[in-house]
């Protein structure tokens, strides 16, 4: 079975601060990770996929294969980046996406 | 491109009736897979369809079922509806070759209120 678990419901910070949104994973296959971002009133959208190894808009994100975690940080916050955030694990076969219940980020002014 | 369509948006139906969703892959897409998503909880798989087959089946009883179309376009059905299967219910596009390595792209989902 595959499991993500995102822990924090919420994460509230100032602008301009470092962010970091928490994500393990359980999976006894090679895990392929993604986050995923739902933006107020906009459907979810791919925001990164760690296969690629880059940065969008600002964010990155590091497979730890060893403490099963993936996640999702950024240097300096800013108000646009308030969103909710999900964390989702695609099985070998490609056919099934796990995903995590999201952590909500509000950056305040 | 218009990417993901569902329809409808919202729909009322009442405990016992059944239901059907639509869906329209991205263009160029030819996978589609259906997702539940709870106020306040993540998507929850569903399934997923591909030539269309149902290719992998997440935790959901048989009263939920699916169809994929030549057109690859997709239905969801859910029959004898209760109260727990309020929820928003995501489609999801993709292509088959790339097995979602490339990522889903997603529709705006439809409401469904059993009442």
């Amino acid at each position: 079975a595959q499991r993500v678990t995102q822990p924090e419901k919420l994460l509230s910070v100032f602008k301009g601060a470092p962010v970091e949104l928490k994500c393990n994973y359980s999976y006894s296959g090679s895990p392929e990770l993604f986050w995923y971002v739902q933006y107020s009133r906009q459907r979810l959208q791919l925001l990164l996929r760690h296969i690629s190894r880059e940065s969008i808009k600002g964010f990155t994100a590091d497979l730890n294969k060893g403490e099963t975690s993936f996640h999702l940080k950024k240097p300096f916050a800013q108000e646009e980046d308030s969103a909710m955030y999900y964390c989702a694990l695609l099985n070998n076969a490609g056919n099934m996406l796990t995903f995590g219940g999201g952590t909500r980020l509000m950056v305040k002014p | 491109d218009a990417g993901v369509t569902q329809s409808p948006t919202h729909l009322i139906k009442t405990r016992g009736q059944q239901v059907t969703l639509r869906c329209s892959p991205k263009s160029g897409h030819d996978t589609v897979s259906w997702y539940q998503q709870a106020l306040g909880q993540g998507p929850q798989f569903i399934f997923q369809y591909y030539e269309e087959e149902e290719r992998q089946r997440g935790n959901f009883p048989d009263r939920f079922s699916g169809h994929q179309f030549p057109n690859y376009s997709s239905e969801l059905n859910v029959n004898a509806l209760l109260l727990g299967d309020s929820a928003l219910y995501l489609c999801a596009s993709s292509l088959g070759s790339d097995r979602g390595r490339r990522g889903y792209t997603f529709g705006s989902g439809t409401r469904l209120t059993v009442v």
